[in-house]
């Protein structure tokens, strides 16, 4: 069965460094989203895209956040200054169509931990 | 918007029985859909179960069922034959039409007694 990838499974970084979270969406999948969850706590939508454009991002989703579909089959989170607060789970997931009844396939997520 | 209330922080219930795991939602859609995730410990979020607004039917999906009452915005998730392997976390989710972002609920974990 096809599945959403994400590399890497774990990454830690540095206070004020740029990180780049890689996602490879089933590939006949039109609308993908990426997702985090602080330890412990709710998965929280970050930000949502189609035809290569944003569709709807979250208050989280400030101008040290950006996305990018750069050759037709990835799509990255790049975080350009990273905070101790950005340390969490994050995840990737794509959907066929963009109406109600379609469920969203999840990647495994990766672990950001920033230190 | 929407909103995902799940009241049970933790459930604890013994191999081989049923579980109801509770949810409730709010929304202004006329037309949305309601999902179900497990979430293990290993960390991965896996689709379960999906019931629409409009679908008369509760929806089931194995030992997985939805209690879906439309007027009471609910829609709790029944596991039957608890297995061990069902300890995880579960979360409750939902779609709407205005936005078809996914809104999840706080999560309930569930835990499996031998």
């Amino acid at each position: 069965e096809p599945e959403v990838t994400q590399t890497p499974s774990h990454q830690v970084t540095q206070m004020g460094q740029e990180v780049i979270l890689r996602c490879v969406p089933i590939s006949n999948h039109l609308y993908f989203y990426w997702y985090r969850q602080i330890l412990g706590q709710k998965v929280e939508f970050l930000v949502s895209f189609y035809n290569n454009e944003i569709s709807e991002k979250s208050e989280i989703f400030d101008d040290q956040f950006s996305v990018e579909r750069p050759d037709g089959s990835n799509f990255t989170l790049k975080i350009r200054s990273t905070k101790l607060e950005d340390s969490a789970m994050y995840f990737c997931a794509s959907t066929t169509i963009g109406t109600a009844n379609s469920p969203l396939h999840f990647g495994n997520g990766t672990r950001l931990t920033v230190t | 918007a929407q909103k995902i209330t799940q009241t049970q922080p933790g459930m604890f219930v013994q191999e081989k029985e049923a579980v109801t795991l509770d949810c409730t939602y709010d929304t202004s859609d006329q037309s949305y859909g309601l999902f179900w995730y497990k979430q293990p410990s290993s960390g991965e979020m896996i689709f379960l179960i999906y019931q629409g607004s409009y679908d008369e039917q509760n929806a089931t999906e194995g030992r997985y069922s939805l209690n879906f009452q439309k007027a009471r915005k609910s829609a709790n998730l029944v596991i039957s034959a608890s297995q061990l392997g069902d300890s995880a976390m579960y979360f409750c989710a939902m779609r709407g039409s205005s936005n078809y972002k996914l809104t999840f609920g706080k999560g309930t974990l569930l835990t499996v007694n031998p």
